[in-house]
């Protein structure tokens, strides 16, 4: 079993939506982060928590520690937020979730 | 601020050659990682550089071997490639602080090898 577990693998949605990745892990963290990766490859770092929640814009993600979990939401979606979704765990020794593929459709 | 820098972008090696991949780090980061990121394992750390030592290293093969510089810019080599190693290497830099340590990555060096 794989010490992180994203959840849906693959999620399509219209513009608008709100959408909700989930994030659960087996493990005891020192940080959890979001990460958001385009094609073409590079990786942006959208959050990192270590508790309680953090909002950027339209991005929201929340973390239970007590319950190994944590979802990354994102309000009012839009095309330009297609792009394949990562949770990892710890610091500079990342473990990596297997990834969202989130498509918005106009 | 410029971000991580990786060179080169593109890559095709020849099975058995070596390859050198390059990472400059955010000014003032001390710490570099460097992952490996497949189809079929997605991705996975292969060690992190802290002011010029190796403080952590994945479960990859002795083929793959890095080392960081004073000025924090790192380097890994794979040697004897093999197609399997075709994959993008991305390289994260970070800045330990006491709120947490949060990595910015660059935009990969895409590896094929044929």
């Amino acid at each position: 079993k794989n010490e992180v577990e994203q959840s849906p693998q693959n999620l399509t949605a219209q513009e608008g939506e709100f959408i909700t990745i989930n994030c659960s892990y087996s493990v005891g963290i020192s940080a959890l982060h979001w990460l958001q990766q385009h094609p073409g490859g590079g990786i942006v770092s959208l959050f990192m928590l270590s508790s309680g929640k953090k909002k950027h814009g339209r991005l929201i993600a929340t973390i239970n520690i007590q319950e190994k979990h944590s979802s990354l939401h994102i309000t009012a979606s839009h095309p330009r937020d297609s792009a394949v979704y990562i949770c990892a765990l710890g610091a500079q020794k990342l473990v990596f979730g297997q990834g969202t593929r989130l498509t918005i459709n106009p | 601020k410029a971000g991580v820098t990786q060179t080169p972008r593109y890559l095709i090696k020849t099975r058995g050659q070596q390859v050198t991949l390059s990472c400059s780090p955010i000014s003032g980061h001390r710490s570099v990682s460097w992952y490996q990121q497949t189809p079929g394992q997605g991705l996975q750390f292969l060690f992190e550089y802290f002011s010029e030592t190796q403080r952590n290293k994945g479960n990859f093969p002795g083929r793959f071997s890095g080392r960081q510089f004073s000025n924090s810019r790192s380097e890994m080599n794979v040697s004897t490639l093999e197609l399997g190693d075709s994959a993008l290497y991305l390289c994260a830099s970070s800045l330990e602080r006491a709120g947490g340590t949060e990595a910015f990555f660059g935009q990969g060096t895409r590896l094929t090898v044929v």
